[in-house]
């Protein structure tokens, strides 16, 4: 079965402040993808990044970078630098390319607020 | 190009009425993808469409819920006899059909029964 976990509920940080949010995953396909989407007050989902599991080189999109790690099942995200619009609830999820479809297991989401 | 566009973007609903939800994928898209969620809670796969076909509804509701993708319009995601547990949002994502093109998401409708 596939599963998201997410063990960070809510987030609390100051601006400016590093943060990194958690997220493991369960899955017996050799093929997926990881995503990452925000969720800000307004409702809409953004999407963040997508990563093949062929592909674990880490990723740096300014002050946003994920850190992929197959071993552990890992696929954890960090904001450098935090801002107040950074203030989301923060989804991570998985596609299994197996199953046909492209469908999508959610973690339960991290909400995260950025004071300043 | 424009995106997945959701109506109505909000939706009332008195118990026992109906709620029916449009998705008009991207230009171009054949497959529309609804998801449900909860308050507090992560995204839910509810339903896989190809036009005029249901290719995967194992997360739907086995009663009262229904979705379709009818050859020239939208897609609809029909709750009948709704009750206050169908609050929630719900988010139809398009794609192009190939599992490697990326997944697009509308803004969401969200429906609160009373």
């Amino acid at each position: 079965a596939q599963k998201v976990t997410q063990a960070q509920t809510e987030i609390s940080v100051v601006e400016k402040e590093d943060v990194t949010l958690d997220c493991v995953y369960e899955t017996r396909d050799t093929t997926y993808y990881l995503f990452w989407y925000k969720q800000p007050p307004s409702g809409e989902l953004v999407f963040l990044i997508r990563r093949n599991s062929f592909d674990e080189q880490n990723e740096i999109s300014g002050r946003y970078s994920w850190n992929f790690q197959k071993s552990t099942s890992s696929f954890n995200f960090t904001i450098t630098a935090s801002q107040v619009v950074d203030s989301a609830v923060y989804f991570c999820a998985l596609m299994s390319l197996t199953q046909g479809a492209q469908k999508l297991v959610f973690g339960q989401g991290t909400r995260l607020t950025i004071n300043p | 190009n424009a995106g997945v566009m959701q109506n109505p973007r909000h939706l009332v609903r008195r118990r026992g009425q109906e709620a029916r939800l449009r998705c008009s994928p991207m230009k171009g898209h054949s497959h529309v993808y609804w998801y449900r969620q909860l308050p507090e809670e992560g995204l839910k796969f509810m339903v896989y469409l190809q036009k005029e076909n249901i290719i995967d509804e194992s997360g739907m509701p086995k009663e009262r819920f229904s979705a379709e993708f009818p050859k020239e319009g939208p897609s609809i995601l029909r709750i009948q006899q709704v009750v206050r547990g169908d609050s929630a949002a719900y988010f139809c994502a398009s794609s192009i059909g190939d599992v490697s093109g990326e997944l697009f998401f509308g803004e969401g409708s969200r429906l609160t029964v009373l």
